[in-house]
């Protein structure tokens, strides 16, 4: 059974930059074949997708952020990583970790907690 | 503002059956099978109930159908339960850069 588990800050400062990781049970992030997305819940309920990584060291953005963003992931650790630069307080919201593991691509069937992160100083 | 369209609420009594929209456009619903549904309970992640228009993950009640229309989705629960109050979310690909859009989330309660 896939699981993730999203961990980082839950407090960050004006124009520094958010980092979360999401470790991934059950399935390998180096193995191929799934899409390991980033996906965050404004105080409003919105809900943003933010980006994917691929095994093959791709990662595709939201155009949106996509100056300020960056995912990864750490092969040694089964674990791929959130990197959000200049954070303001826009960017206040649950941030979930989520894969597309047993039904199609391009849906999100696996899904973290999720964390909630605030930009305060 | 989102992408996708979805009304704020929708509410029903116990055993009848409601239908919820998502409108979208050529570029996203219209252009591609790619639409899922979310339900979601206060202070928990969505979980994925329809996929790919119509199609249920393993698990998931069969009162909960989906289907599309031109640039309109629906998600129809039947014989409804206590339990279905929650937020639903409709989510499609899209051809913009975006890749994946979400609608704003509607609250179903349960009268």
């Amino acid at each position: 059974q896939v699981q993730l588990q999203e961990s980082g800050p839950g407090l960050v400062k004006p124009s520094q930059t958010l980092s979360l990781t999401c470790t991934v049970s059950g399935a390998s992030i180096s193995s191929g074949g799934y899409y390991w997305s980033w996906i965050r819940q404004y105080p409003g309920k919105g809900l943003e997708w933010i980006g994917y990584f691929y095994y093959s060291e791709t990662s595709y953005y939201n155009p949106s952020l996509k100056s300020r963003v960056s995912i990864s992931a750490d092969t040694s650790k089964n674990a791929f990583s959130l990197r959000l630069s200049s954070v303001t307080a826009a960017d206040t919201a649950v941030y979930y970790c989520a894969a597309d593991i047993s039904t199609s691509e391009n849906a999100f069937d696996i899904w973290g907690q999720g964390t909630m992160v605030t930009v305060s100083s | 503002q989102s992408a996708l369209t979805q009304p704020a609420s929708v509410s029903g009594s116990p055993g009848q059956s409601i239908t919820l929209s998502c409108t979208g456009t050529s570029s996203d619903i219209g252009g591609y099978n790619y639409v899922c549904w979310y339900q979601q309970y206060p202070g928990k992640a969505p979980k994925l109930i329809i996929f790919d228009v119509s199609s249920r993950p393993s698990g998931v009640s069969d009162r909960f159908s989906g289907s599309k229309s031109g640039n309109t989705a629906s998600l129809t629960i039947s014989g409804l339960q206590a339990e279905d109050e929650a937020d639903y979310y409709c989510s499609s690909y899209t051809s913009s850069s975006a890749l994946y859009v979400f609608g704003p989330g509607t609250k179903v309660t349960v009268l």
